[in-house]
């Protein structure tokens, strides 16, 4: 398995601020995937962080409201900005490690 | 249109009965991989279970079975002997292609074990 850690674990933040979220791995990994979970729904892919280009976004995600870093293989950051009500989710990044994607701990943000 | 479909918004099974969760999928691409997940209120995926496209045998861990049928497209999960902790939403998920890619997930099933 992969051992993940994410900061924050949750928080609650002012319409109109910026958080911005950490994710650790145990290891290198070339590949590291952001999703986000709306209240009561599945799992959405925000984009894809690959270390030393630009990240991948999915269709309706842009880089001005989720601006991704991954500074070296093991981390990654994704900044939520300019936030409103409508983006209070979990996030959470993943891995793939031999065939399989773990996940993880996620970040529940909470936007007043 | 949807790629994973569980038909399946709420389950309720009594303690100790197996349970099997509903998943059908649509691709056409040849190599693929399914995913099983665990979803407590605490918000965490916990990996279950996968089955790979070219698998010949369905997969199994502990408790967990994948029952796959591929010419339905079909990935259901079935549990075991049910026990209180399993309560929680599963997600059925699919990765087309190789290597490392995103996951696309269906709705999820919220399963509750009475005791």
């Amino acid at each position: 398995s992969a051992v993940i850690s994410q900061k924050p674990s949750r928080d609650i933040c002012q319409r109109g601020t910026s958080l911005t979220i950490q994710c650790q791995v145990d290891s290198q990994v070339t590949m590291m995937f952001w999703y986000r979970q709306q209240p009561g729904q599945s799992l959405t892919l925000i984009a894809t962080a690959n270390q030393g280009s630009e990240a991948t976004y999915e269709s309706g995600f842009v880089i001005d409201k989720f601006p991704i870093s991954r500074p070296n293989l093991t981390f990654s950051t994704l900044t939520v900005s300019n936030m409103s009500p409508e983006d209070s989710s979990i996030y959470l990044c993943s891995v793939d490690r031999l065939d399989t994607q773990y996940f993880g701990p996620g970040t529940r943000l909470t936007v007043l | 249109a949807q790629k994973i479909t569980q038909t399946q918004p709420g389950m309720f099974v009594q303690e100790k009965e197996a349970v099997t969760l509903d998943c059908t999928y649509d691709t056409s691409d040849p190599s693929y991989g399914l995913f099983w997940y665990k979803q407590p209120s605490s918000g965490e995926m916990i990996f279950l279970i996968y089955q790979g496209s070219y698998d010949q045998q369905n997969a199994t861990e502990g408790r967990y079975s994948l029952n796959f049928q591929k010419a339905r497209k079909s990935a259901n999960l079935v549990i075991s002997a049910s026990q209180l902790g399993d309560s929680a939403m599963y997600f059925c998920a699919m990765r087309e292609g190789q290597g490392a890619q995103k996951l696309v997930f269906g709705q999820g099933t919220r399963l509750t074990i009475n005791p």
